[in-house]
C-alpha cells in the first residue's frame, strides 16, 4: 500500500451525521496534514497535526493521529451538502526533504 | 481563493503541438510544485522548486519541461504529449523552512490530450 493510504474510499452518508474517514502511512512523519478537494478543483488545507500531538479540533472537524499504528483519522461531525468533496491525507517526513505524500483520497457524499 | 493562480483553467492539445501552463503564487512563498492528478490515482508529485532551483524531478517524462523564472512564477511546458497525459495538473507553493510546510494549491489546469 502507498504511503498516506485513505479508507474507506467512497463514503455517503445524510446531512447532519457524521463521518470518518481514515488514513495510514509507512513511514516516520513530521506531521500529518488534511486536505480537501472540491470536484475537479484545487485541494485546500484543512488541518495540520503534528507527530507529538495526538488529537486536534477544527471547527467541525477533529483529527486523531496514533504514530504506533500509523494512522490518523478525520471526522467531520454535523456534516452538511457543502461538505461533499474528496478528502486527502498527506505526510511530511520527519528526515530528508520535507515533502507531502498523498494519499488516493476519500470520496465523501453528503445528502441532504 | 488561495492566492495561487493558474492558466489556462482548461486546455485541449493535440499530439504534435506545444503549450505552456502557468502558475502563479501572490503569498510570498519560496518553494512550488507541479502535482499530476489522473482519475482514481494519488496526486503526483512531478517538480519541486526551492528558491528558484529545481530540487526535485520524479521520473518525469522529457516531454514535460519546468520553468521557475522567479520565486512567483511557474510554468510547464507541454510538447508531443500522449494521451495518457491527459490529467489535471496543480500547481502548489509553500514557505520552506516553516515548520508547518502546509501547500496552497492553485485551481488546476483540466488537460485534454488528443
Amino acid at each position: 500500500s502507498q504511503q498516506g493510504e485513505e479508507d474507506p474510499q467512497a463514503l455517503s452518508i445524510q446531512e447532519g451525521e457524521n463521518a470518518t474517514m481514515n488514513c495510514s502511512y509507512k513511514t516516520s512523519i513530521n506531521n500529518l496534514q488534511w486536505y480537501r478537494q472540491n470536484s475537479g478543483r484545487g485541494l485546500v488545507h484543512l488541518i495540520l497535526i503534528r507527530s507529538n500531538e495526538r488529537e486536534k479540533h477544527s471547527g467541525r472537524l477533529r483529527v486523531t493521529l496514533d504514530t504506533s499504528k500509523k494512522s490518523s483519522s478525520l471526522l467531520i461531525t454535523a456534516s452538511r451538502a457543502a461538505d461533499t468533496a474528496s478528502y486527502f491525507c498527506a505526510t511530511v517526513p520527519d528526515t530528508g526533504r520535507r515533502a507531502l505524500t498523498f494519499g488516493s483520497g476519500t470520496r465523501l457524499q453528503v445528502q441532504p | 481563493e488561495t492566492g495561487v493562480t493558474q492558466t489556462p483553467r482548461h486546455l485541449v492539445m493535440g499530439m504534435t503541438n506545444k503549450k505552456s501552463l502557468k502558475c502563479e503564487q501572490h503569498l510570498g512563498h519560496n518553494a512550488m510544485y507541479w502535482y499530476k492528478q489522473s482519475a482514481k490515482k494519488p496526486l503526483e508529485l512531478m517538480f519541486v522548486y526551492s528558491l528558484e532551483e529545481r530540487v526535485e524531478n520524479n521520473s518525469v517524462p522529457s516531454r514535460f519541461s519546468p520553468e521557475c523564472p522567479n520565486s512567483s512564477h511557474l510554468f510547464l511546458h507541454l510538447h508531443t504529449l500522449q494521451p495518457e497525459d491527459s490529467a489535471l495538473y496543480l500547481c502548489a507553493s509553500s514557505l520552506e523552512g516553516t515548520p508547518q510546510e502546509t501547500q496552497y494549491f492553485g485551481p488546476g489546469t483540466r488537460l485534454l490530450v488528443l
